[in-house]
């Protein structure tokens, strides 16, 4: 199967700041998604993104297939970002998932 | 977007006996649920996907007698954790998509942490 690299493995911010979170794939995938699991491990869907540039509220996530990875932007982050962060790719139909970020936003 | 719940949220058993997790697709038909198991600090690992109607496939490495998956309607798949023991003390966590197709969005339920005594 594939291989998803997730970077950097932990990440902490001060509230207001800005980060990038980024994705690998060793190969090409059919769909790509971001999650964000929050303290009780629930996994809140953030984007479906398989290519191309979306937006919603603070997030944004940018797909570049062509080249296997995938960022995603957290701007102006609260102390209620904090959780971890996965990226998962499907490929042959199952979804992949890396290690994931973990990040905590301080007040 | 869809809704995926599951029940219990949280279950500690003593270790022989079997535990049964519920699955369900809330607002939308899934002929397809898969089911993860995340141990603390690390991320999901696929165990199975739930075929409706058909048997189960197991990822390398599942017991499938020690993991029994049934997926008997389009909106209800249960996994069976058959004589427990303590190292099967995990995060439960199924998924399903909102419309067919290997390649769609898929939504995860709640998670079920189970506690083997």
């Amino acid at each position: 199967g594939i291989q998803v690299e997730q970077s950097p493995p932990d990440l902490i911010l001060q509230e207001g700041a800005n980060s990038t979170l980024r994705c690998n794939f060793s190969d090409s995938v059919n769909n790509l998604q971001w999650f964000h699991q929050n303290p009780w491990g629930q996994l809140i869907n953030l984007f479906y993104i398989p290519s191309g540039t979306k937006q919603n509220g603070r997030l944004s996530a940018t797909t570049v297939a062509t080249e296997r990875y995938s960022l995603l932007y957290i701007s102006s982050s609260q102390t209620t970002d904090s959780g971890v962060y996965f990226c998962a790719g499907t490929s042959w139909g199952k979804l992949q998932f890396g290690a994931g970020t973990q990040v905590v936003v301080t007040p | 977007g869809a809704v995926v719940s599951q029940h219990p949220s949280r279950v500690i058993c003593k270790s022989g006996t079997s535990v049964k997790i519920e699955c369900r697709s809330l607002d939308f038909q899934a002929t397809t649920m898969f089911w993860y198991r995340q141990f603390p600090k690390q991320s999901l690992m696929l165990m199975a996907t739930s075929n409706e109607g058909s048997k189960a496939t197991y990822e390398q490495g599942v017991e499938k007698d020690k993991f029994l998956i049934n997926h008997a309607s389009l909106t209800l798949s249960t996994l069976t954790v058959t004589s427990a023991h303590p190292e099967d003390s995990s995060f439960y966590i199924c998924s399903a998509r909102d419309r067919p197709g290997s390649y769609n969005e898929q939504f995860f339920g709640p998670g079920t942490r189970l506690t083997v005594l």
